[in-house]
Parts: C-alpha cells; sequence; structure tokens
C-alpha cells in the first residue's frame, strides 16, 4: 500500500516568508509525527498528533511553529517568519496504534521536505 | 527514556554479516529496544524491535543480552544497499516519541 508522503520535496524559501510543509500519512493510521533533522544529526521530534489534536507539541522550537490535523489525516506544519536556522529535513511519520508497545506502534516516515531558507 | 551508546561507523563486506552493537546500560524493565536505519537522502525506516528475547523478521536479527544492558543488530548477509544510518533506540512502550542519537553508520563495501 501507499506510504507516508510528504509535499514538497524540496522548498527554498527567502528569510522572513511563511511556508508550509504538508504530510499525508498512511491510510487508518491515527497518529501522526513531525520531526525535524538538521545536517549530520539524528531526527528531532517535533510535535504529535492523536487524531485531529496536538497531544503534545513539545518540541516545537519556538511559536513560529504550528502545525494543524483538521480532519486526522492530512497535516500541515507551518512556519512562519522563516530564519536560516530553520534550514532542515522534516520528516513526517505516522502510526496505526501508538503506546501500545508493540508492531502496530512502529512508527512509518516519509522522504522528508528540505526546506532551506536562504 | 534510557540513552543508548553506538558506534560511529563500521564496515562490513558485501555478503557477511554485520553486527551492530549498541549500549544501553540504563534500560528500564518496560522500555523496548527499536532499530531504524536512514538510507542517504531517505527517511528512517523501521528494522526490528525487542523487548527480552531474541527477534527475527525478514530484515534482520536482534539480541538482547540476558541482563538487557546491550543489543546487536545482525544483517546476516550485507548487501551494498544496506549502506546506511543504523539508530538503536530505546522507548518505552506507552512513550510515543523516537529519541534519536547519532547512529552508526555502516558501509557495505564491495
Amino acid at each position: 500500500g501507499a506510504g507516508v508522503s510528504q509535499t514538497p520535496s524540496n522548498k527554498v524559501t527567502e528569510k522572513g516568508k511563511y511556508v508550509e510543509l504538508r504530510c499525508d500519512p498512511i491510510s487508518g493510521h491515527t497518529a501522526l509525527y513531525w520531526y525535524r533533522q538538521s545536517l549530520g544529526q539524528g531526527p528531532e521530534f517535533l510535535i504529535y498528533f492523536q487524531g485531529t489534536g496536538a497531544a503534545d507539541d513539545s518540541g516545537l522550537p519556538n511559536d513560529r511553529f504550528f502545525a494543524v490535523r483538521p480532519e486526522g489525516s492530512v497535516s500541515t506544519l507551518k512556519i512562519q517568519r522563516t530564519e536560516r536556522g530553520d534550514s532542515a529535513v522534516y520528516l513526517c511519520a505516522s502510526s496505526p496504534n501508538p503506546g501500545s508497545g508493540g508492531l502496530t506502534d512502529t512508527q512509518y516516515f516519509g522522504p522528508g521536505t528540505r526546506l532551506t531558507v536562504l | 527514556d534510557a540513552k543508548t551508546t553506538q558506534p560511529t561507523s563500521m564496515d562490513c563486506a558485501e555478503g557477511r554479516a554485520a553486527n551492530l552493537p549498541c549500549n544501553h546500560s540504563t534500560i528500564s524493565g518496560n522500555e523496548y529496544v527499536y532499530w531504524y536505519r536512514q538510507i542517504h537522502s531517505q527517511g528512517p525506516q523501521y528494522i526490528i524491535h525487542g523487548l527480552k528475547n531474541n527477534e527475527t523478521n525478514e530484515m534482520a536479527s536482534l539480541i538482547i543480552t540476558e541482563d538487557r544492558k546491550s543489543s546487536t543488530l545482525i544483517l546476516p548477509h550485507a548487501t551494498l544497499r544496506d549502506t546506511a544510518v543504523y539508530y538503536c533506540i530505546v522507548r518505552r512502550g506507552s512513550n510515543y516519541k523516537l529519541t534519536f542519537g547519532k547512529g552508526t553508520l555502516l558501509t557495505v563495501n564491495p
């Protein structure tokens, strides 16, 4: 079946601009996660959705970052007034049954969106 | 979640077994060991996970020591396509976050 998809695959923007990154999770997965990966580092957690609500947004670096998942499926990560330090690969993942510890707790990742802020 | 320690890099000859170690000496009884890998320019890919017992699937085997303070991921017959960064992650079943370290860069050589 189809995996997690993310659009666009690459986004180049200028400092101060607003960007939106989209994630389409695997159909039927209730949980959705956003991570950010800087060059040479492992992915870092940003936010977790269970259904439509953000269950944990403690990883968002500041209030310029915001994410929504209005219908419990597609999610959009929004970044206002972008800064050069926001340049990274933004990864989305989904899982069917979070917190179970079993195979249905596995997170499946998309290919990521590479954001470059000039 | 417990912290993990992995070697920065390893090499393996194509066709041979790749054994990737991970230390997690502060692991708790309810924490699982997960392995993910990330091939260049792709998102992380789930490989395998376990709690206490050794596990095997079509991709790899996971050997967890009896005291659970370390584990080894085994790729039985490494191919060039297995070249990737391999992440060992310890996570409570109730915790939804994955905390990635820097992982081990495995290079499979022809």
